[in-house]
């Protein structure tokens, strides 16, 4: 069965700090794999996403992330975070040619000054 | 390009009343998603349209939940009679295509308080 483990239920980071956010996944097939970013009392954003090819993967605000397939691993890293940038991150995979999404629990990322 | 509609954004609704949520997607995104969201969880797959054709309803819970999408636009999810575990934030996501490389477009999604 497909499944999405984020690790991290919260993280904390200071302002200007790196990031990074970790998700693994369970999928028989090729993974199509995403990351979405919800604001408070917002939808969901795509963030970017892996279908095939190179496996660092660059996103919109300065995030990417890197597929690695012997760890079932697309972890989402962020440089340097700024405050605007706190929110619950989502990783998801595809699940069939429909397009339905699996989500993990998500992760909630707080920026302190 | 206007983006996925939804209303309301908010409701509270005491147990064993009914409610209604809608969503207007993309204009010409032929399939459509609910996605139940409870607190502290990541959204999961209610039920998913291609046009106005159920693809997948597998995890609704039929004895209270019901969908419809006619004429393959706008969408309706409705809770009869609702319980407590309905709480949520219901999302309603489209997309354009029905290949592999789609992306889905999120609504703000309609948050449910059941008393």
């Amino acid at each position: 069965a497909q499944s999405v483990t984020q690790p991290d239920i919260h993280i904390t980071v200071s302002e200007g700090a790196s990031l990074e956010l970790r998700c693994n996944y369970s999928y028989g097939a090729t993974p199509y794999l995403f990351w979405y970013v919800q604001s408070p009392g917002q939808g969901l954003q795509l963030l970017l996403k892996y279908f095939s090819g190179d496996t660092l993967v660059q996103g919109i605000k300065g995030f990417e992330a890197e597929f690695k397939r012997s760890q079932s691993s697309f972890n989402l890293r962020k440089p340097s975070v700024h405050w605007s940038d706190a929110a619950e991150y989502f990783c998801a995979v595809r699940t069939d040619s429909w397009g339905k999404l699996q989500f993990g629990a998500g992760t909630q990322v707080v920026v302190t000054p | 390009e206007a983006g996925v509609a939804q209303s309301p954004r908010y409701k509270i609704i005491e147990k064993r009343q009914s409610v209604a949520f809608w969503c207007n997607p993309i204009s010409g995104h032929a399939t459509l998603y609910w996605y139940q969201q409870i607190l502290g969880q990541g959204p999961k797959l209610l039920i998913q349209f291609q046009n106005n054709g159920v693809v997948d309803d597998s995890q609704l819970p039929k004895d209270r939940f019901s969908a419809e999408r006619l004429k393959g636009v706008d969408s309706t999810l409705k809770i009869q009679p609702a319980k407590l575990e309905d709480s949520a934030v219901y999302l309603c996501a489209s997309r354009e295509g029905t290949g592999n490389t789609g992306e889905l477009f999120f609504g703000e999604g309609s948050r449910l308080t059941v008393l």
